[in-house]
C-alpha cells in the first residue's frame, strides 16, 4: 500500500526557535496533503490543507504565520512551527489521500516538545 | 457545526469479550465514514463506509453504517490484548475534498 513518511519522528526544541517537519509520499504523488495536530488523549484536529503549487488552506483558529506550510513538490510537504512555545508541544501527523480510494494514508507522526 | 461524537470514551474488557464502539455524526453533505485504529503512532485504516446497512468485515472486526440515524458501530469479537488501542471514527463531510472530521476516539484496553 501507499506509504507516507515523516521526519523527524521526535524533536525537542527551545522556546522561540523554529522547527521544520517534513512529510513525504514515498510511492505515489500527492497534490494534496493534510496536517493534523493531536494533543494527549485527544483526537486529531485538522490544521491545514497543503496544496502543491499553491497556498495552504488553514482551518479556523490556526495561525498561518505561525504554522508555515510549503508543498514544494508532488511528494513533499513541510510544516514549520515558527517561534515555538511550550503550548505548541503536540503530536503532528500528516496524511495524503490515495489516488484510487477514499482512504487517507497517514504518516507516522512527529512528536514535538518545546521546552 | 459539523461534529463527530464517539462513545464510550474509554472501555476496559477482558480477553474474549465482545465490544461495540459507537460513532454518531452531524455533518453536511456526507460522503464517507472511516474507522481507524491508533496505537502509539499514526492511525491505521480499518474500514470505509459509504452506504447504509452494508456490513464491512475483517476478521474479528466488523462495522456498519446507518445513514438515516447518522451513526456507525464498530464491533470487535473475541477481543485480544493486541486490540488495545484508540479507535477513531472520521467523517468526510464535503464531497471529494478528503477533509475528515475526527471524533474524540474510544480508548479500548483489553486485559489478559
Amino acid at each position: 500500500g501507499a506509504v507516507v513518511s515523516q521526519h523527524p519522528s521526535r524533536v525537542i526544541c527551545k522556546s522561540g526557535t523554529s522547527v521544520k517537519i517534513e512529510c513525504r509520499s514515498l510511492d505515489f504523488q500527492a497534490t494534496t496533503m493534510f496536517w493534523y495536530r493531536q494533543f494527549p488523549k485527544q483526537s486529531l484536529m485538522l490544521m491545514a490543507t497543503s496544496n502543491e503549487g499553491s497556498k495552504a488552506t488553514y482551518e479556523q483558529g490556526v495561525e498561518k504565520d505561525k504554522f508555515l506550510i510549503n508543498h514544494a513538490s508532488l511528494t513533499l510537504s513541510t510544516l514549520t512551527v515558527t517561534s515555538a512555545h511550550p503550548e505548541d508541544s503536540s503530536f503532528y501527523i500528516c496524511s495524503a489521500p490515495g489516488l484510487t480510494s477514499y482512504e487517507q494514508y497517514f504518516g507516522p507522526g512527529t512528536r514535538l516538545t518545546v521546552t | 457545526e459539523d461534529k463527530v461524537v464517539q462513545s464510550p470514551l474509554s472501555l476496559v474488557v477482558h480477553e474474549g469479550d465482545t465490544v461495540t464502539l459507537n460513532c454518531s455524526y452531524e455533518v453536511t453533505n456526507f460522503r464517507s465514514l472511516l474507522w481507524y485504529k491508533q496505537e502509539k503512532k499514526a492511525p491505521t485504516f480499518l474500514f470505509m463506509l459509504t452506504s447504509s446497512g452494508i456490513e464491512k468485515k475483517s476478521g474479528r472486526l466488523s462495522s456498519i453504517l446507518d445513514k438515516k440515524e447518522l451513526f456507525s458501530i464498530l464491533n470487535i469479537t473475541a477481543t485480544q490484548t493486541g486490540d488495545s488501542a484508540v479507535y477513531l471514527c472520521a467523517v468526510e463531510p464535503y464531497s471529494g475534498t478528503y477533509k475528515y472530521i475526527f471524533g474524540t476516539g474510544t480508548r479500548l484496553k483489553v486485559l489478559a
